[in-house]
């Protein structure tokens, strides 16, 4: 079945490493995100890429990098320049399918399971 | 810059009460607004959204919101409460002509239904 996957959904990293969370979608959506959550602040973004091989820095990027080789994935590294890294991370993609199309509408973004990073 | 503000960290609730949870937004032009849930450790569910058309929006598990122009608002509500609706909400926001872009979030609610 269609949906957006996470994985791990624990990850421990000890200080000075780098490390790597996965997210993959079958929903054949354009773009994907990357959302930090930390209690209180609710979710801020790290990157977004809205074609293959194409991102853009969100609001909190550094320390962080992505790629998009694939429609399919868009794998996010946390890497040692991140000062606190310990978080909830939450992939989400969605498409659009214009607005001169059958009534227009963007979607709603879909979300995965997240990841709980900890430093150690 | 897009913006959202939940004015509320947390609201409670009696069983069978109505909810609302509220929300407010900032955007240049007109807007798609969006409520999500979100349980614990787990990732966000979508709820409703507001495209165009009719300013009631009806959603999952009973849920609604009320699109406000002129108050740039946009409350979840839910006529009678249950304790498992006890969750932590999101509204979102996207300005209509932008797109793909990312959804600008506020900062959440947390909203306890209590027995």
């Amino acid at each position: 079945d269609g949906g957006i996957t996470q994985s791990p959904k624990y990850l421990f990293r000890k200080e000075g490493q780098n490390v790597t969370l996965s997210c993959e979608q079958n929903l054949n959506h354009d773009a994907m995100y990357w959302y930090r959550q930390d209690p209180g602040q609710g979710l801020r973004l790290i990157y977004y890429s809205q074609i293959v091989n194409d991102f853009q820095k969100g609001d909190i990027a550094e320390g962080y990098s992505v790629s998009r080789e694939k429609k399919e994935s868009f794998p996010l590294t946390v890497t040692s320049a991140q000062k606190n890294p310990t978080a909830f991370y939450l992939c989400a993609s969605s498409t659009w399918r214009g607005e001169h199309v059958s009534g227009g509408e963007n979607t709603e973004a879909f979300f995965g399971q997240g990841t709980r990073l900890t430093v150690v | 810059a897009q913006s959202v503000a939940q004015p509320e960290d947390q609201v409670n609730v009696a069983e069978g009460n109505p909810l609302t949870v509220k929300c407010t937004y900032s955007v240049s032009g007109n807007p798609y607004l969006f409520w999500y849930v979100q349980y614990p450790n787990r990732g966000l569910q979508f709820l409703l959204k507001y495209i165009t058309g009719d300013n009631l929006v009806k959603g999952s598990y009973g849920f609604e919101a009320e699109f406000n122009k002129s108050q740039t608002s946009f409350h979840l509500k839910k006529p009678s409460a249950l304790v498992s609706d006890s969750a932590l909400y999101f509204c979102a926001v996207r300005a209509r002509d932008s797109g793909n872009t990312p959804l600008v979030f506020g900062k959440g609610t947390r909203l306890s239904v209590i027995a």
